[in-house]
């Protein structure tokens, strides 16, 4: 089975401060994804990435930043974390275009 | 933009009973998936359908693309409480590793 993990189910920050998501996968797949979730608005995508030291810009990608520096692994980085990037942050791998795997999330909460 | 207008939003039904959803675009898609998410966690893919006029069947779910690959469905025939989350589809955008998603439907399913 694929596994996709994130490192943290529940993440509480201060405003300012640099927050950082980790996602791993054991699959070797080539593309990963960033995404957050808000009541009302669906998934949104962040950021991905189809290579390694290779990223694209989703559609929100103001404010946050990625890494990928081996293939397993995909950061999220909120350079100075505002209350309004409080959200339910899902990353996932995908082989291919025709299907994605998610992570079980992490929820942040900024204060 | 492409988008995935999933209806409705919200169904809640008593158990035993038949219920469909649906997942309309203007836009042609490469592919569409469905998922399931129940509160706290990732997405969860049930199936991923690339042909127009496909049709796949998935124990008790029964999941069909439209001919013109624009839309999809998703029926489920006796419901029962284990079905209970908010199922998510999510087209694959043709050319790109992108995927657009649906903003979902909750359904709930009473014992």
């Amino acid at each position: 089975d694929v596994k996709v993990t994130q490192s943290s189910r529940y993440l509480v920050k201060r405003t300012g401060e640099k927050v950082f998501l980790e996602c791993v996968q054991d699959m070797d797949h080539e593309n990963m994804f960033w995404y957050r979730q808000d009541p009302g608005l669906g998934l949104r995508l962040i950021y991905f990435s189809y290579d390694v030291k290779m990223k694209e810009k989703g559609d929100i990608p103001e404010g946050y930043s990625v890494s990928r520096e081996k293939k397993e692994r995909f950061s999220l980085i909120l350079e100075s974390a505002s209350t309004n990037q409080t959200s339910m942050y899902l990353c996932a791998s995908s082989p291919g275009p025709s299907t994605q795997y998610f992570g079980p999330g992490t929820r942040l909460t900024v204060l | 933009t492409q988008l995935l207008e999933q209806s409705p939003q919200f169904l809640s039904i008593q158990e035993g009973e038949n219920l469909t959803v649906y997942c309309n675009s203007s836009s042609v898609f490469s592919s569409l998936q469905w998922y399931r998410q129940e509160p706290g966690e990732g997405p969860v893919l049930l199936v991923t359908v690339v042909t127009g006029g496909e049709v796949k069947k998935l124990k008790r779910l029964t999941f069909q693309f439209g001919d013109a690959r624009k839309d999809s469905s998703l029926h489920i025939t006796a419901a029962q409480p284990g079905d209970t989350g908010l199922y998510l589809c999510a087209g694959a955008d043709s050319g790109t590793y992108k995927y657009i998603f649906g903003t979902g439907t909750r359904l709930k399913v009473l014992a």
